[in-house]
């Protein structure tokens, strides 16, 4: 099963409105990992997050980890209609590969 | 700096017939994994390669899949016998060295199977 579930599965936002996402996982980690894939394409790495950090920024990207609920956001300020993708979180697990959640399918609404 | 490259990037099959799906690493990457993706769902690990090793692959069925990553040349995931429900995208990613060092994944751009 997959270890990262993201909340919610969609969101439709206004163009210039802020988004958030969550992710929830079972196990330790090395690191958390965010990930955005547009329609029929591959995964394009947004931010890695390690275990021992709590928020980390990049650009108009937001994300925080709490290790003791075993979760984690991402936020998108300012939004564009170029941001409409689906957004994944990827744990290691300590383990030699990254594990998927089921994804948020983000659109924005010009 | 090519990215990683997967070709074809649509592959027609009838059930029964065998898929081969390549996979080229960016330059410099020695580690190669392979997901598997359905319509509106996330990604599901298949196998782990470095090179001439399968390090992980725990998420291949046991039957009809098979792994690759030779010392010269692209990564190979072989579908043999292939059946409707082997439809899905196949994405390969690849890293300069493997996830316990923190390493982000460089994806493809998949290869969609379709199966008749």
């Amino acid at each position: 099963s997959q270890q990262g579930e993201e909340d919610p599965q969609a969101l439709s936002i206004q163009e210039g409105e802020n988004a958030t996402m969550n992710c929830s996982y079972k196990t330790s980690i090395n690191n958390l990992q965010w990930y955005r894939q547009n329609s029929g394409r591959g995964l394009v790495h947004l931010i890695l997050i390690r275990s021992n950090e709590r928020e980390k920024h990049s650009g108009r990207l937001r994300v925080t980890l709490d290790t003791s609920k075993k979760s984690s956001s991402l936020l998108i300020t300012a939004s564009r209609a170029a941001d409409t993708a689906s957004y994944f979180c990827a744990t290691n697990q300590g383990a030699q590969k990254l594990v998927f959640g089921q994804g948020t399918r983000l659109t924005i609404n010009p | 700096n090519a990215g990683v490259m997967q070709n074809p990037r649509h592959l027609v099959r009838r059930r029964g017939q065998e898929a081969r799906l390549r996979c080229s690493p960016m330059k410099g990457h020695s580690h190669v994994y392979w997901y598997r993706q359905l319509p509106e769902e996330g990604l599901k690990f298949m196998v782990y390669l470095q090179k001439e090793n399968i390090i992980d692959e725990s998420g291949m069925p046991k039957e009809r899949f098979s792994a690759e990553f030779p010392k010269e040349g692209p990564s190979i995931l072989r579908i043999q016998q292939v059946v409707r429900g082997d439809s899905a995208a196949y994405f390969c990613a690849s890293s300069p060295a493997g996830q316990g060092t923190n390493e982000k994944l460089f994806f493809g751009s998949g290869t969609q199977l379709s199966v008749l």
